[in-house]
């Protein structure tokens, strides 16, 4: 499967616990992007990396959240001290970047249930 | 925020009949996408409008752009009941790098 994949798809958690998503874009992909999505919502943007470098971040992302992408390849969101607002569906998407108009490929989704 | 706003919230037709789901957003635009999902599911990518194009055709899709009035519309012709799935629509701002999508249309296709 040359999709984008995340890892992993579902994930209960108790509040206060620290969680950490991983996404594995398409391979030639230098763009990543990750959203959450709550129920009946469209998804909301929260930051993308062009290759290694982090270039945008929402409001949304709060201090509690933070991205990576070492090597500008899979990428990890952690979310510490997790609250129970928290709970939706992570999306992550990659699109190749190189030129407009950036159609973004997107994963599964990881489900995060926060009690 | 959500800069999109689709229109209906929901619908329902039966197997055969035409889908018509509308959007508006508020800013300026590269390009206007429509996505599908499927219940608990990731988005699928289906078709992409340019700000300078004002109608797109891609099998049983129909997409149209209107920019003066902010707004586009999807159009499913011969509906199945496969077809049943929120539809967002998302756009990309000129100036930014990210997309924006609505809140999405809950479509059923009822066999």
């Amino acid at each position: 499967d040359t999709g984008v994949s995340q890892d992993p798809r579902h994930k209960i958690t108790k509040r206060g616990q620290n969680v950490t998503f991983r996404c594995d874009p398409i391979s030639e992909h230098n763009r990543l992007y990750w959203y959450r999505q709550t129920l009946g919502q469209g998804p909301e943007f929260l930051t993308y990396f062009q290759n290694e470098a982090q270039l945008e971040k929402s409001r949304l992302l709060s201090d509690r959240f933070s991205a990576e992408r070492p090597k500008g390849s899979f990428s990890t969101l952690e979310i510490q001290r997790t609250e129970q607002g928290d709970s939706a569906m992570y999306l992550c998407a990659s699109s190749s970047g190189l030129a407009e108009p950036y159609e973004q490929y997107f994963g599964p989704g990881t489900r995060l249930t926060v009690t | 925020s959500q800069q999109g706003e689709e229109d209906p919230q929901a619908l329902s037709i039966q197997e055969g009949e035409n889908a018509t789901m509308n959007c508006s957003y508020k800013t300026s635009i590269n390009n206007l996408q429509w996505y599908r999902q499927n219940s608990g599911r990731g988005l699928v990518h289906l078709i992409l409008i340019r700000s300078n194009e004002r109608e797109k055709h891609s099998g049983r899709l129909r997409v149209t752009l209107d920019t003066s009035k902010k707004s586009s519309s999807l159009l499913i012709t011969a509906s199945r009941a496969a077809d049943t799935a929120s539809y967002f629509c998302a756009t990309y701002e000129t100036s930014g790098s990210r997309l924006t999508f609505g809140e999405g249309t809950q479509l059923t296709v009822n066999p």
